[in-house]
């Protein structure tokens, strides 16, 4: 069955440096990759996807690096600020399937 | 326009109770999910809609639970005789076309407590 996990529960960074949370998964037919933030009391906001024909998708402030190799995912904040501070989720989907496979979550805190 | 809209945002019930919670989509998106969030934990798929087609309902944990929709438009998730472990955030997503490979949208949950 499909497994998404990441490697570190919470992460603490200081205002002002580069955040990155990651993500590994086991389904090697999973074709696209989504991460959401999820702050406390709302539901999960959608950041950024990457699809498998990728290797790396920017947006404003945020990366996200998908390995294919070592089924690894990665998302990168540049400057985190306080109002980043939020649980991050990476989710994975295949070709075929009604659903996105989700993580257990990131916790990041972002210390003045 | 509006996002995701659920009601209500918490309900409190007694264990062995029906409840029913209600999700209006964004207009026009065609494929809305369910999803129920432990708490600490990641979301799980319960069920899925698209368009008139057959739901997927591989999700739902089982027979106390069942959902509609009505056309493209509002669905309610309905869970029967409520049991402890039924206590979640139920989350709504709804997404324009197939889904998957479209992003989700979603809503702020209903927080469910049974005691």
């Amino acid at each position: 069955g499909e497994s998404v996990g990441l490697h570190l529960p919470t992460l603490s960074v200081q205002e002002g440096d580069n955040s990155i949370i990651n993500c590994a998964y086991s389904n090697s037919a999973s074709d696209y990759f989504i991460w959401y933030k999820q702050e406390s009391g709302k539901g999960p906001q959608f950041i950024i996807d990457i699809r498998s024909n990728m290797d790396k998708r920017q947006g404003q402030r945020v990366t996200v690096l998908l390995n294919k190799t070592v089924k690894h995912l990665s998302l990168q904040i540049a400057a985190t600020q306080p109002g980043d501070s939020a649980v991050y989720f990476c989710a994975e989907g295949y070709t075929g399937a009604n659903n996105l496979f989700f993580g257990t979550g990131t916790r990041l805190t972002v210390i003045p | 326009g509006a996002g995701v809209s659920q009601s209500p945002s918490n309900k409190v019930t007694e264990k062995g109770k029906d409840v029913e919670l209600r999700c209006d989509p964004i207009s026009g998106h065609t494929a809305l999910y369910w999803y129920r969030q432990r708490l600490g934990q990641g979301l799980e798929f319960l069920i899925y809609f698209q368009g008139n087609s057959a739901p997927d309902k591989s999700g739902l944990p089982s027979d106390r639970f069942s959902a509609e929709r009505t056309g493209e438009s509002v669905s309610t998730l309905t869970i029967q005789r409520t049991q402890q472990e039924d206590s979640a955030v139920y989350l709504c997503a709804s997404s324009q076309n197939t889904g998957l490979l479209e992003t989700q949208y979603f809503g702020p949950g209903t927080r469910l407590l049974v005691l």
